[in-house]
C-alpha cells in the first residue's frame, strides 16, 4: 500500500534558525513527490515538485531535496510567517489520487 | 493568478440531509479531484474526475456520494443522506496534466448536526 510518512509531527524554531523536514514514502515507480503549505482554515497550498533522485528545487527561504527514499524540505532562517503546516503526497499508480503524510506543524517564533 | 473556487466556505446540515458543495476548477484544467480533512487528520483522497467521467474512488465514496460536472466550469460533490461522520473540511482539486501538480481551493467546512 503507498504511503507516506512525516517527521517531526511538530516543529517550533526561533526566527533565523534553521532546521529540515523530513518525508519518507512507499510508493512503488515514483512519479513525483510534492510539498504543499497548508494554513489554518486554508487549502494546501502548491510549492515543489521533485520528479527524480538529486533533484533540488528552491524558493525563498525553502529547498526541497529528493533521494530515492525520502524527501527533505530545509527551512533556512525562518521567519515567523513562514509558520505553517508542510505537507508532502505521492501520486499513486496513474497519476490519480494523491496520498498525503500527515504534515508537520511549523512555528517559528520572532 | 487562477485559483481554484469553492462554496459555500461552511455548510451546517442535519443528519439525513442532502448536501451540494461547489467547486469551479482553474479553468483551463482537465483533472479534477475532490478530498477531504476531518478535522486533526490527514488529507483523504475521494475520488478523481476525467473526461467526464470517474477514474478513481476510494472506499469512502460510497453509493451516498456522487460527482458531477454539469457545465464547462462547475464540479460538484453531493452526499445525499448525511451522517455525523461525513462532518469535514472537503477540497476541490484540479491540474491541467497528468504530471503536473493538483491545486486546491480553499475547502468547505461541512459540519453535520
Amino acid at each position: 500500500e503507498d504511503q507516506v510518512t512525516q517527521s517531526p509531527e511538530a516543529l517550533r524554531l526561533q526566527e533565523g534558525e534553521s532546521s529540515s523536514l523530513n518525508c519518507s514514502y512507499t510508493v512503488s515507480g515514483l512519479r513525483g513527490l510534492f510539498w504543499y503549505r497548508q494554513d489554518p482554515g486554508k487549502g494546501p497550498e502548491f510549492l515543489f515538485t521533485l520528479y527524480s533522485a538529486g533533484e533540488e528545487k528552491e524558493k525563498e527561504r525553502l529547498k526541497a531535496t529528493l533521494t530515492k527514499k525520502e524527501s527533505f524540505l530545509h527551512i533556512t532562517a525562518p521567519k515567523p510567517e513562514d509558520s505553517a503546516t508542510y505537507l508532502c503526497a505521492a501520486p499513486s499508480t496513474g497519476f490519480q489520487k494523491l496520498v498525503f503524510g500527515t504534515g508537520t506543524r511549523l512555528l517559528v517564533s520572532p | 493568478e487562477p485559483e481554484v473556487t469553492q462554496t459555500p466556505s461552511h455548510q451546517v446540515t442535519q443528519m439525513g440531509q442532502e448536501v451540494i458543495l461547489r467547486c469551479v476548477p482553474i479553468s483551463n484544467h482537465l483533472y479534477f479531484y475532490w478530498y477531504r480533512q476531518i478535522l486533526g487528520q490527514k488529507v483523504e483522497f475521494l475520488v478523481s474526475f476525467y473526461n467526464n467521467e470517474i477514474s478513481e474512488k476510494s472506499e469512502i465514496f460510497d453509493d451516498q456520494f456522487s460527482v458531477e460536472r454539469p457545465d464547462g466550469s462547475n464540479f460538484t460533490l453531493k452526499i445525499r443522506s448525511t451522517k455525523l461522520e461525513d462532518s469535514a473540511m472537503y477540497f476541490c482539486a484540479s491540474k491541467s496534466g497528468s504530471n503536473q501538480p493538483q491545486h486546491f481551493g480553499d475547502g468547505t467546512r461541512l459540519s453535520i448536526l
